[in-house]
């Protein structure tokens, strides 16, 4: 059972390049989820999706991109890589909830992407 | 919105012994799901505990504990018999039990075990 898996592990960008951050899962959650995380400040939200075709924006989605075509994946997208992108990215995914009882409620992480901006 | 604050951006334990980390919370919902994430050097994010804010009694999994104040919207987390391997980052984290809520982390303490 391979949970949520994160592509690439490391990326090193020149301002101005794009790319995109691959995220996968197979445990057939309706919920998905980018964050990155800097020293002092937690994991902020960039963009989730709670089901193939919806996306929404998070806590700090300027300069992100993402789309939901199918349960499994949900990649992010750089448009044009700032220095302020430096970070680690994390994927994370769930079931669907809406049911105070629903009982499982939590996000299972990919193991992170660092990526450096120069 | 809600918050999540942790006040203590480091702390040390020795081992064996116990340690117990600090989380408040701001909402206005009664009910809500809280947990504790740990994140080692490895950089992996692995669920320690979560609590359900309608459950009156406290999270337990093994040596890891919390003391849930509904009231106070505390939630600690206790680390007892404390081991070389739970050095890490700890993360409390806040979900809304509304469809599309999303998780609100807060900014991590991380804890030092002293051989």
């Amino acid at each position: 059972n391979a949970g949520v898996t994160q592509t690439p592990k490391f990326q090193v960008l020149k301002t101005g390049q794009s790319m995109t951050l691959q995220c996968a899962q197979d445990m057939n959650h309706e919920y998905m989820s980018w964050y990155r995380q800097d020293p002092g400040m937690g994991l902020r939200l960039i963009h989730y999706s709670v089901g193939a075709g919806i996306t929404d924006q998070g806590e700090v989605p300027n300069g992100y991109n993402v789309s939901r075509s199918t349960t499994e994946d949900f990649p992010l997208r750089l448009l044009s890589a700032a220095p302020s992108q430096t970070s680690v990215y994390f994927c994370a995914s769930g079931r669907s909830w809406g049911h105070v009882n629903s009982g499982a409620n939590v996000l299972t992480f990919g193991a992170g992407s660092r990526l450096t901006v120069l | 919105a809600q918050t999540v604050t942790q006040s203590q951006p480091e702390m040390s334990v020795q081992e064996a012994e116990t340690v117990t980390l600090s989380c408040t919370y701001d909402t206005s919902e009664s009910d809500y799901y809280l947990f504790w994430y740990k994140q080692p050097p490895s950089r992996q994010m692995i669920l320690v505990i979560r609590q359900e804010a309608y459950k009156q009694q406290n999270a337990t999994e093994n040596r890891f504990s919390v003391n849930f104040q509904k009231a106070a919207k505390s939630f600690s987390l206790k680390i007892s018999d404390s081991q070389l391997g739970d050095a890490a980052m700890y993360f409390c984290a806040y979900r809304s039990p509304n469809y599309g809520q999303n998780f609100v982390f807060g900014p991590g303490t991380r804890l030092s075990v002293l051989p």
